[in-house]
């Protein structure tokens, strides 16, 4: 079962304009990432965040933790055409590296 | 990061049939994962597979259904066996970073069952 839930389920912004997704789950984590999805092909890794952290920033992307809440947040600032993808975060847990993805957002960046 | 090639990146079957789906990887890795994407839904893990060890299955997915071999660190296959039209999906392996525990992706097999 997915750990993870996203909310927007959907997300229709215009070009210039900053994107905020949510992710909430639902047991302890030992890091969080986030993914982009392009149609449907397969997943391009964007960010990891670690427990004992709270805030990572890496180009146009910022991501924030509270494990306290069990939720995330990517940050997409100045949204291009080309962010257009479903965006998922995934929860890894314990020892193992397996990864429990969240239900994903998908985004649309229009002209 | 590793590169991944999936083999094949598109396939309509029949019900009934099987069919093998290959992933490689440009370097050598612990772990591979192989995970299944429905129509419009999100990722679901279907096993983990270890080289030289059986392959660990999830809750729901059994050996008979989706048996996996990992002859090597560098490549392993999935079989989707006696196919219907509910197996139709994207299929995607991924393997473990280096250092921090992020994975990276294949580009999918998409797989469609008449």
């Amino acid at each position: 079962s997915q750990q993870g839930e996203e909310d927007p389920q959907a997300l229709s912004i215009q070009e210039g304009e900053n994107a905020t997704m949510n992710c909430s789950y639902k047991t302890s984590i030992n890091n969080l990432q986030w993914y982009r999805q392009n149609s449907g092909r397969g997943l391009v890794h964007l960010i990891l965040i670690r427990s004992n952290e709270r805030e990572k920033h890496s180009g146009r992307l910022r991501v924030t933790l509270d494990t306290s809440k069990k939720s995330s947040s990517l940050l997409i600032t100045a949204s291009r055409a080309a962010d257009t993808a479903s965006y998922f975060c995934a929860t890894a847990t314990g020892t193992a590296s397996k990864l429990t993805f969240g239900t994903g957002t998908r985004l649309q960046v229009t002209l | 990061s590793a590169v991944i090639s999936q083999k094949p990146s598109r396939d309509i079957c029949q019900r009934g049939t099987s069919l093998t789906i290959q992933c490689q990887v440009d370097s050598q890795v612990t772990m591979m994962f192989w995970y299944r994407q429905q129509p419009g839904q999100s990722l679901t893990l279907i096993a983990t597979a270890n080289q030289g060890s059986e392959a660990t299955y999830e809750s729901g997915f059994v050996i008979d259904k989706f048996p996996i071999s990992r002859p090597n660190l560098t490549f392993s296959t999935l079989t989707v066996s006696n196919m219907s039209p509910e197996d139709s999906s994207i299929y995607l392996c991924s393997v473990d970073g280096t250092y921090h525990n992020e994975q990276f992706f294949g580009p999918g097999t998409r797989l469609t069952v008449l």
